[in-house]
């Protein structure tokens, strides 16, 4: 268990829906990440967040956005969706966002979109 | 172009048995490469990370090699286990001012009893 916790676990929606994805970071860590993993592009960085503020983009969508709240837990958000927006979609967290340090992933939220 | 290359793509050895992943990086600038081990349908989890100055850097059973000069990398499994069963990623970052991270498609690793 890395400490990370994700939720939903499983998202079923469809076309055209929006859903938003939350992640709790391991206690202590102020930075947080966000990844899209699908089967035909692998795994994707999308966002990074440090301490509430937005620290680097990576491939993600202007349909997706996400933030970082107060207490350090984040949202991503993804709207109008599509069917190519099925993946697993990942958060991971460090302690303070520096480039060599270990991140830790949580187990994921699986989405569907049909 | 900024790519990283893994080879195998796929790998089934017997338990007991050492085997070494490959991956290759066309990417700059450098800041440095890490080595994830994926169970099926969990998150990754961080093996090892190297600068640019680290030739080897190992984690238990696990001894991740850098040539920085050729852009090689090498994980080495040395007694490999069931448990070991797992895809396993290498994913450079580069040194720039965002956080530009390029990820290979990773190697299947099968271990049989």
């Amino acid at each position: 268990d890395s400490g990370v916790t994700q939720t939903p676990k499983h998202l079923i929606t469809a076309t055209g829906q929006r859903v938003t994805l939350r992640c709790s970071p391991r206690s202590g860590d102020l930075s947080v990440y966000w990844y899209q993993q699908s089967l035909d592009q692998g795994l994707q960085f999308l966002i990074q967040y440090y301490n509430g503020e937005e620290r680097a983009k990576g491939n993600i969508l202007e349909r997706f956005s996400a933030q970082q709240f107060p207490d350090l837990h984040s949202e991503l958000n993804l709207s109008s969706l599509e069917l190519g927006d099925s993946a697993l979609y990942f958060c991971a967290s460090s302690p303070r966002g520096l480039t060599q340090e270990t991140q830790y992933f949580g187990p994921g939220t699986r989405l569907l979109v049909l | 172009k900024n790519q990283v290359e893994q080879s195998p793509q796929s790998l089934i050895i017997l338990e007991g048995k050492n085997c070494t992943l490959q991956c290759n990086y066309t990417v700059s600038p450098f800041s440095n490469l890490r080595w994830y081990k994926q169970d099926t349908g969990r998150g990754p989890v961080s093996l090892t990370i190297m600068t640019f100055s680290e030739n080897t850097k190992s984690n238990g059973r696990y001894t991740a090699t850098l040539d920085a000069d050729t852009k090689q990398s090498s994980l080495h499994i040395t007694a490999s286990q069931l448990s070991d069963s797992a895809s396993y990623i290498c994913v450079v970052r580069l040194n720039t001012g965002g956080f530009k991270t390029i990820f290979g498609a990773g190697t299947r690793l099968f271990v049989k009893a």
